[in-house]
């Protein structure tokens, strides 16, 4: 089942924090952070995994609640670069690790 | 090192027509994923490639959608005969376990498919 993230949308200035949350229904092994600009891939930030590890390239951090089944994307001091869809796709185990992707949250930045 | 490289970009068909999309993936990255991403939607997984096996199909329309990935390197996705619905951008991804559990899935740049 998809995950379901809020809020939708998002108006920042500059400078601003963000918390974005996604939700499953699901038990999760590990969620993951992508950011996707307007006609471009998606590109990763973050995995978190079941025990409390996190892996990630970009200097934002997340948490994970296993017994919620809930994680947070946390985006301090906004920059404009960070404007995009940020996904949070879902891993619940097994063999297939493909991944279930939320609906995103348009994040807009502005000057 | 280089991207997940996918062609075509664009593709324009009018409904029943067939078309393929083909992915090379990251050198050394021996899954391999396609992903339809519908406007204003998450990707959604149609396929999952373990070197030239499928791991898993479940959400593939199989009916109209054939993929393969015959010497474990390059895939292509296939649609015959397409519907208006399939209009959507095709994501490949592949990916490499990190050290620890999971892995990182890197996106190709896609191929946006119109169907009129």
């Amino acid at each position: 089942q998809q995950p379901v993230q809020s809020p939708q949308a998002v108006i920042l200035r500059e400078g601003e924090d963000a918390v974005i949350n996604c939700s499953s229904s699901k038990a999760l092994y590990s969620v993951h952070w992508y950011r996707q600009k307007h006609g471009e891939a998606p590109v990763f930030l973050m995995i978190l995994l079941k025990g409390g590890e996190q892996k990630g390239h970009e200097k934002i951090s997340a948490s994970f609640n296993e017994k919620k089944q809930q994680s947070s994307l946390y985006l301090t001091a906004s920059q404009l670069s960070y404007s995009g869809t940020y996904f949070c796709g879902t891993y619940s185990g097994g063999g297939a690790d493909g991944l279930t992707f939320g609906k995103g949250t348009h994040l807009i930045i502005q000057p | 090192e280089a991207g997940v490289a996918q062609s075509p970009r664009y593709k324009i068909i009018e409904k029943r027509q067939s078309v393929a999309f083909w992915c090379n993936p990251i050198s050394g990255h021996a899954t391999l994923y396609w992903y339809q991403q519908i406007l204003g939607q998450g990707p959604k997984l149609l396929i999952q490639f373990q070197n030239n096996g499928v791991v898993d199909d479940s959400q593939l329309p199989k009916d109209r959608f054939s993929a393969e990935r015959l010497k474990g390197v390059d895939s292509t996705l296939k649609i015959q005969p397409a519907k208006l619905e399939d209009s959507a951008v095709y994501l490949c991804a592949s990916s490499y376990p990190l050290a620890g559990g999971g892995n990182e899935q890197f996106f190709g740049p896609g191929t946006r498919l119109t169907v009129l």
